[in-house]
């Protein structure tokens, strides 16, 4: 079964860091992009980064780029996502995906909650 | 800044057809956006419907079918039912690499 599980979230205050981890299972991992997609509480999805495999093409969001950093480990199976100077609005559900083509991202993990408060 | 547009709601009656709309605020939408269409309940990830703008994903009814509607892409559901009734999102691919989401459309089935 092709399965994503994503972990690291918590609470967190603002300008504090986070990382957070997501293992791959069932599938050829190092041969797929992949994604973070976020969605805040109540609100709608919002695409994060992506990493090719190899690491050769890397792009983020203009709301998180400089702060955050995507990276993945292949002989772990594994996608990361290194947050710093985190802020309020970067409280929300974060799932990684595997993306099967442009755009289409599938499966999603679970997801896992940041929130950023004091 | 690319903005993604939505209707933020909607409303259909079971067994009617809904065409939801995506929308680029400095562009026509096409093919090269790479036009993907999901749908998401509350609390679960979403889920697959159209993919490259007019295939469908594995496993969902033809009921649902994506195109592109003038300068937008589309998504059309026939014969709407009761579990239709979800948040609807579309997302475009730049050439820059990076991708964009609309803001979902609410569908009720009523």
């Amino acid at each position: 079964e092709v399965q994503l599980v994503e972990s690291g979230g918590g609470l967190v205050k603002p300008g504090g860091s986070l990382r957070l981890s997501c293992v791959a299972s069932g599938f050829t991992f190092s041969t797929y992009t992949m994604t973070w997609v976020r969605q805040a509480p109540g609100k709608g999805l919002e695409w994060v980064s992506s990493i090719s495999s190899p690491s050769t093409h890397i792009y983020y969001a203009d709301s998180v780029k400089g702060r955050f950093t995507i990276s993945r480990d292949n002989a772990k199976n594994s996608l990361y996502l290194q947050m710093n100077s985190l802020r309020g609005e970067d409280t929300a559900v974060y799932f990684c995906a595997r993306e099967v083509r442009k755009g289409w991202f599938d499966p999603w993990g679970q997801g896992t909650l940041v929130t950023v408060s004091s | 800044q690319t903005v993604v547009t939505q209707e933020p709601s909607f409303s259909v009656s079971p067994g009617g057809t809904v065409t939801l709309t995506c929308g680029l605020s400095s562009d026509s939408v096409s093919v090269s956006y790479y036009p993907t269409w999901y749908r998401q309940t509350p609390g679960q990830a979403p889920r697959t419907l159209i993919y490259s703008t007019n295939t469908r994903s594995p496993g969902v009814p033809d009921r649902f079918s994506g195109s592109i509607l003038g300068n937008k892409a589309a998504l059309t559901i026939t014969g709407a039912q009761a579990d239709d009734e979800a948040d609807y999102y579309c997302v475009l691919c730049m050439g820059s690499g990076v991708c964009v989401f609309g803001g979902g459309t609410k569908l009720t089935v009523l």
